[in-house]
């Protein structure tokens, strides 16, 4: 991706909590985007910050801080099905999506 | 919520053929569709910017004439792979963001396997 940074492979067990972090560097900043994407389909919507501090959503969460370029997604109540990647992006100036190369969560019985 | 379908699903050709993608929007115009391709491992990345009645926008690197893009109506786009090769075996997915105001997401379509052998 465009500077845009999150760790490329990440392990955790299930039933536990994980945290994938995601660094940014953009100008016109309009909202950071976490995408759910299991091997071979198309991303899946989770989540979308524009606004500084911590949403959440069911087993899912998501904070940013727009003054540290700095965003994350956690994860609880880890399920094997969750084993998946976890894209980070934001708005490019033509209205697309700008993508990490996504981190891969493994999920361990 | 809103729908993009995209077609094939998967598809084999053989080298030097050519294969068309479909991209609808099923409930919302869209005036702009955006292709991206993704090798294994490897990021989302934009291939092109697709404009209704207009002509497509590229990126740096990607080649117009080796992949045309149409988008004839507010509904449709479509990405032709000419003269495929084995290294334009990739996962190909197309997006459409549905325009007006309070509009904060992408809508992607199911992607699109190809594989040429």
């Amino acid at each position: 991706g465009q500077n845009i940074d999150q760790p490329t492979e990440m392990t955790a067990t299930e039933g536990a909590i994980v945290q994938i972090n995601c660094t940014y560097q953009t100008s016109g900043f309009n909202g950071l985007f976490w995408y759910q994407q299991h091997a071979g389909e198309a991303p899946t919507f989770l989540s979308y910050n524009v606004l500084d501090g911590l949403e959440e959503k069911g087993r899912f969460s998501s904070f940013l801080s727009r003054s540290k370029g700095y965003s994350y997604l956690l994860l609880k109540e880890l399920q094997m099905k969750d084993s998946a990647s976890y894209l980070c992006a934001y708005w490019g100036s033509q209205g697309n999506l700008i993508f990490g190369k996504g981190t891969k969560l493994s999920v361990k019985p | 919520g809103a729908v993009v379908s995209q077609h094939p699903s998967r598809v084999i050709c053989k080298s030097g053929t050519s294969v068309k993608i479909e991209c609808r929007s099923l409930d919302f115009q869209a005036t702009t569709m955006f292709w991206y391709r993704q090798f294994p491992k490897q990021s989302l990345m934009l291939m092109a910017t697709s404009n209704e009645g207009s002509k497509a926008t590229y990126e740096q690197g990607v080649e117009k004439d080796k992949f045309l893009i149409n988008h004839a109506s507010l509904t449709l786009s479509t990405l032709t792979v000419t003269s495929a090769h084995p290294e334009d075996s990739s996962f190909y997915i197309c997006s459409a963001r549905r325009s007006g105001p309070g509009s904060t997401e992408a809508f992607f379509g199911q992607g699109t396997r190809l594989t040429v052998v």
